[in-house]
């Protein structure tokens, strides 16, 4: 069974940073490719970055671009969103999902507050 | 980027209801490798989204059998046969078939 646990979240200031880490169990992390999705609050989802299955390959909206950056470490089984210059507009609950054309596995998330 | 329309925005239902929601894309979603990449995810309030259907009618394990999906190209349809309580939340189709994943503003179902 596919289980991720994203932690990092908190309340920073707006131009502050933050890393968000997802622990992975349950599949063969180094297999899939791995994406990071936020929600608003009270709005829909939103895909942020995805990240191939050995890092080779990083994609990011365009909103993010620039200012957040999405790792993993294989050998930990963890996938990481770093977070620069962060805006008021990101404050979300930013989870972690198995990617492969299936965003599957949805952990609990982890909420970023952006705020002065 | 693909656009997922998604409807009704909220739908009403009695217990033991059959309901269906529409989600329209705004281009094929028929990948060259030949599979077709539209999910549906549930969101129950207070929940992360669970995956319910995957490559369009393909079942998510320990998924109840009431939920079925269908469609091709670029209409699909989410069915729940005889809607019972724990279905209510936010249902989602998102498609991975074109970068980036997009997602469809949601659905709310909610109990009349």
């Amino acid at each position: 069974e596919v289980q991720l646990v994203e932690s990092g979240g908190g309340l920073v200031q707006p131009g502050r940073s933050l890393k968000l880490s997802c622990a992975a169990s349950g599949f063969t992390f180094s297999n899939y490719g791995m994406a990071w999705v936020r929600q608003a609050p009270t709005k829909g989802l939103e895909w942020v970055a995805t990240i191939s299955y050995d890092g080779s390959s990083t994609y990011y909206r365009d909103s993010v671009k620039g200012r957040f950056t999405i790792s993993r470490d294989n050998a930990k089984s963890t996938l990481y969103l770093q977070m620069d210059s962060l805006r008021s507009e990101d404050t979300a609950t930013y989870y972690c999902a198995r990617h492969g054309g299936i965003l599957r596995g949805w952990g609990q998330g982890t909420l970023v507050t952006v705020s002065s | 980027d693909v656009v997922l329309t998604q409807t009704p925005p909220t739908l009403s239902a009695t217990i033991g209801q059959s309901v269906s929601i529409s989600c329209r894309s705004s281009q094929s979603l028929l990948h060259s490798n030949g599979n077709t990449y539209l999910n549906w995810l549930l969101q129950r309030p207070g929940q992360p989204p669970q995956l319910l259907i995957y490559l369009v009618s393909r079942l998510e394990s320990g998924v109840p059998n009431r939920f079925s999906g269908s469609g091709s190209g670029t209409d699909f349809t989410l069915k729940i046969s005889g809607v019972e309580a724990e279905d209510l939340g936010v249902y989602y189709c998102v498609q991975s078939t074109h970068a980036p994943d997009t997602f469809g503003a949601g659905t709310k179902l909610e109990l009349k």
